[in-house]
């Protein structure tokens, strides 16, 4: 079981660039999300999406897009990569009721620009 | 807005026991949870607690207290693998899904 997948783990882009962080999860969980985390600033939620077809946006969204096309897939895009965007980011999925809302999250994806 | 409040760093010695504390503001509130991060790794989940009272798991235990907005984390037998950052984060909002992070408090055991 793979759970959550990111890919990649690493990535280095120029000021303007655009890119996208890939998010994957065979849980058949439906809420999903992408947090950014910082030193010192815990993590941040930037966008969420509660289902297919449904997204919303979290504390810091400016700069970044997403779909939900799929259950599975959840997929973050940068339009034009800034040095601020520098970051740590990690999707995580859940399901979204009640009980033991343990979330699950993937490995993060290292992206630096420059 | 939401908020949560957490020590940024504490250091206990091997078989100590360490108690981290959260206090948190939100609009609506389904429960507070504890994750765990070792450096360079992805964050854990630890524990849930949607009801007051103490939860344990092993050597950890988790504790709400609803009317305080105020939860702990208590690890006990400290082992020098329990060095990470900790996490208080609640489920609140519009969406039952949200999790909101605190700053996280960084652990350090000591031989």
């Amino acid at each position: 079981n793979a759970g959550v997948t990111q890919t990649p783990k690493f990535q280095v882009l120029k000021t303007g660039q655009s890119m996208t962080l890939q998010c994957a999860q065979d849980m058949n969980h439906e809420y999903m999300s992408w947090y950014r985390q910082d030193p010192g600033m815990g993590l941040r939620l930037i966008h969420y999406s509660v289902g297919a077809g449904i997204t919303d946006q979290g504390e810091v969204p400016n700069g970044y897009n997403v779909s939900r096309s799929t259950t599975e897939d959840f997929p973050l895009r940068l339009l034009s990569a800034a040095p601020s965007q520098t970051s740590v980011y990690f999707c995580a999925s859940s399901s979204p009721t009640g009980m033991n809302t343990e979330a699950f999250f993937g490995q993060g994806t290292r992206l630096t620009v420059v | 807005g939401q908020s949560l409040e957490q020590p940024s760093e504490v250091t206990a010695v091997e078989g100590a026991i360490v108690q981290i504390n959260c206090t948190y503001q939100t609009s609506g509130f389904y429960g507070l949870s504890w994750y765990q991060q070792h450096d360079g790794g992805a964050p854990t989940f630890l524990s849930y607690n949607a009801l007051d009272g103490l939860e344990e798991t092993g050597r950890f235990s988790s504790f709400l207290s609803r009317s305080d907005s105020y939860g702990y984390l208590l690890l006990q037998e400290l082992q020098m693998k329990d060095s990470a950052s900790y996490f208080c984060a609640v489920r609140s909002g519009g969406s039952q899904g949200n999790l909101i992070f605190g700053k996280g408090t960084k652990l350090s055991v000591k031989p």
